[in-house]
């Protein structure tokens, strides 16, 4: 198994600029996780989708982020403009998803080190 | 709303000696699930086990175990016999029923095996 690929795996951009994280998950898992991960706010939350469809968005820190999953295969995480905070390490997760079933583990991707300057 | 604490920001361990890294968690659910993952200085996060609500014997994966303590609502990790590679940052998280799969993580213990 291919695990979960994220890409870029580094990106340095300026401030201002339109950033693009791409994620594809481990086949056959029906939820997708975007995290991320910094020194001072740990390990947050964005957005997950199940099935496709977004699921819960309250961690989105504002409208300067989109997310989509157009597809069962592939999800993006837009930030336009991005800022000098946005610098942060971007997960993306999946997981199987069985109704009333806790036991399935998220599998991490390598991540994308993001630093805007 | 739930929430996953860790108290030790830091923790030292000689190697080949048992080390536990605590959590406590807070939700007024009865079924849930508590995890730990393991995050080396490479950055990837890497599933060690799991632990649910309702199962009477705490878990054990190879050198890995959590001390289940479900009255006092705490979920420690005890990896025993350490070694150097064990050296990383360490996440508690809980995921409750009804929230798809949703996981709220802790802040994290790193722990430093020494020789």
């Amino acid at each position: 198994d291919a695990g979960v690929i994220q890409s870029p795996r580094h990106e340095v951009t300026e401030m201002g600029q339109e950033v693009t994280l791409r994620c594809k998950p481990i086949s056959g898992h029906n939820s997708l996780f975007w995290y991320r991960q910094t020194m001072m706010r740990g390990l947050e939350l964005l957005i997950y989708f199940n099935n496709n469809v977004p699921i819960d968005d309250s961690g989105m820190p504002e409208d300067r982020f989109s997310a989509k999953m157009p597809n069962a295969s592939f999800s993006t995480l837009k930030i336009q403009p991005s800022e000098p905070r946005d610098s942060a390490v971007y997960f993306c997760a999946s997981s199987p998803t069985f109704r009333g079933v806790l036991r399935y583990e998220q599998y991490f991707g390598p991540g994308t080190r993001l630093t805007v300057t | 709303a739930q929430k996953i604490t860790q108290t030790q920001p830091g923790m030292f361990v000689q190697e080949k000696e048992a080390v536990t890294l605590d959590c406590t968690y807070d939700t007024s659910d009865q079924s849930y699930g508590l995890f730990w993952y393991k995050q080396p200085s490479s950055g990837e996060m890497i599933f060690l086990i799991y632990q649910g609500s309702y199962d009477e014997q705490n878990a054990t994966e190879g050198r890995y175990s959590l001390n289940f303590q479900k009255a006092r609502k705490s979920a420690n990790l005890v990896i025993s016999a350490s070694q150097l590679g064990d050296s990383a940052m360490y996440f508690c998280a809980m995921r409750l029923t009804g929230t798809a799969s949703k996981l709220t993580f802790g802040t994290g213990t790193r722990l430093q095996v020494t020789l």
